[in-house]
């Protein structure tokens, strides 16, 4: 089982804004990365580390913290933002590696 | 440019043995940390080995012992012997170089490149 828990879908109107969250005490720790990943796709780094973007990742995409829960907003979500998004971290063991269960986006 | 691809995906019967190959470019093998996932057919990702630039070794509870992760520095290329295969070690498997990164107490760590991923079928 996971250590980091996401809500397994998630929609949104085109043009709105989208939170989707993935809790987990490895959060009091470390920061979450976050992927992107469309069908028949490996998995694509959209936000790591305190709130950074990959060259060619658009700035709609942000990411924030708090407590045990880590974000990732998608502001005016459009419709090639459908996909699987993953968290990711080290767990408390600091050696080992987590995956959230994954969110399916919908963009209606 | 910064690139990885894996090879050596198959079809296996189960107890049966797999050795895949993640090829590096465009960056030093020997000193970052390299991993394996995996993702099972419409399932999530699923964190499997990782080794770092000085040689240590992790690996998931669901394949330890079973799993081996090394490299050839010479060859720019990271492996993983599957041993002992079983059906639910069916997946996409994905090497992927991990970065990390310290701010203060807090640390970040984060999976770029991703290889393209090659697949795993243990069936009889």
């Amino acid at each position: 089982s996971s250590e980091l828990t996401q809500d397994p879908a998630v929609s949104v109107a085109l043009g709105q804004t989208v939170r989707i969250t993935c809790q987990g005490d490895s959060f009091r720790s470390y920061y979450a990365s976050w992927y992107q990943q469309k069908p028949g796709q490996a998995p694509v780094l959209v936000i790591y580390g305190k709130n950074n973007r990959p060259s060619g990742i658009p700035d709609r995409f942000s990411g924030s913290s708090s407590g045990n829960t880590a974000s990732l907003t998608i502001t005016g979500a459009q419709a090639e933002d459908e996909a699987d998004y993953y968290c990711n971290s080290r767990d408390s063991r600091g050696n080992h590696v987590v995956f959230g269960g994954g969110t399916k986006l919908t963009v209606l | 440019e910064v690139q990885l691809v894996e090879s050596g995906g198959g079809l296996v019967q189960p107890g049966g043995s797999l050795r895949l190959s993640c090829a590096a470019s465009g960056f030093t093998v020997s000193s970052s940390y390299m991993n394996w996932v995996r993702q099972a057919p419409g399932k999530g990702l699923e964190w499997v080995s990782l080794i770092y630039g000085d040689g240590r070794t992790y690996y998931a509870d669901s394949v330890k012992g079973r799993f081996t992760i090394s490299r050839d520095n010479s060859k720019s290329t990271m492996y993983l012997q599957m041993d002992g295969l079983r059906p639910e070690d069916t997946a996409v498997y994905y090497c992927a170089r991990e970065h990390t990164i310290t701010y203060g107490d807090y640390g970040g760590y984060w999976f770029d490149p991703w290889g393209q991923g090659t697949l795993v079928t243990v069936s009889s």
